[in-house]
């Protein structure tokens, strides 16, 4: 089936540590996207990708990066300088070019140890 | 800066009625509104969708009204029904990047619960 998968479910973190989120789609999709999200919020925008090895930040980078060494992939790193790392991250991808919904992933929710 | 107002954050109903979920937006270059369903622990899912140059559309129980002169849209479900207990989420979309990215500005969510 045609979708985004994230891994893994569930990732803890100690301190000083760097951890990086995967996220793979098969839809064929040119545009990436990462969000994080936390209770009461909304989604808000940490990176995003229109096509392979350009990528721009989005509202809340700082502390985080990204690669997009192939279309299929979007991986998200969050590095020690992320002080409140806390929180549920999705990751989602869209057409593009076209005013086309996203689809997201199931997330990946992020603890410190 | 761009922003989207959602309400109620929470809303509670009884089985059988109708809900109700408004959105506004700041941006008047947004053309796209989507919303989203998520369930806990899950990713959102798109359950219907709008165009700037629509003013209603309707998928079943689920309908989306859209008032561009006021910046206002909203989602209306119909006959609720237990499984229709979710977070909601609606976003605003426009083109941010040169070669034609959209970026959505999602609201902060309702959270529906549809009493039986």
């Amino acid at each position: 089936d045609g979708g985004i998968t994230q891994s893994p479910k569930y990732l803890f973190r100690k301190e000083g540590q760097n951890v990086t989120l995967s996220c793979e789609q098969n839809l064929n999709h040119d545009a990436m996207y990462w969000y994080r999200q936390d209770p009461g919020q909304g989604l808000r925008l940490i990176y995003y990708s229109q096509i392979v090895n350009d990528f721009q930040k989005g509202d809340i980078a700082e502390g985080y990066s990204v690669s997009r060494e192939k279309k299929e992939s979007f991986p998200l790193t969050v590095t020690s300088a992320q002080k409140n790392p806390t929180a549920f991250y999705l990751c989602a991808s869209g057409p593009g070019q076209k005013n086309q919904p996203q689809h997201f992933g199931d997330g990946t929710r992020l603890s410190i140890l | 800066g761009e922003n989207v107002e959602q309400h109620p954050s929470t809303l509670s109903v009884q089985e059988g009625d109708s809900a109700v979920i408004k959105c506004t937006y700041s941006d008047s270059a947004s053309n796209y509104f989507p919303w989203y369903k998520q369930e806990l622990g899950k990713g959102p899912q798109l359950i219907i969708d709008i165009r700037s140059n629509v003013g209603e559309k309707k998928d079943q129980r689920i309908a989306v009204t859209l008032n561009k002169t006021a910046k206002h849209f909203s989602l209306h479900i119909t006959e609720t029904q237990p499984e229709d207990s979710a977070v909601y989420f609606c976003a605003a979309s426009r083109v941010v990047h040169r070669s034609g990215t959209y970026k959505y500005i999602f609201g902060t969510g309702t959270r529906l619960k549809v009493l039986a």
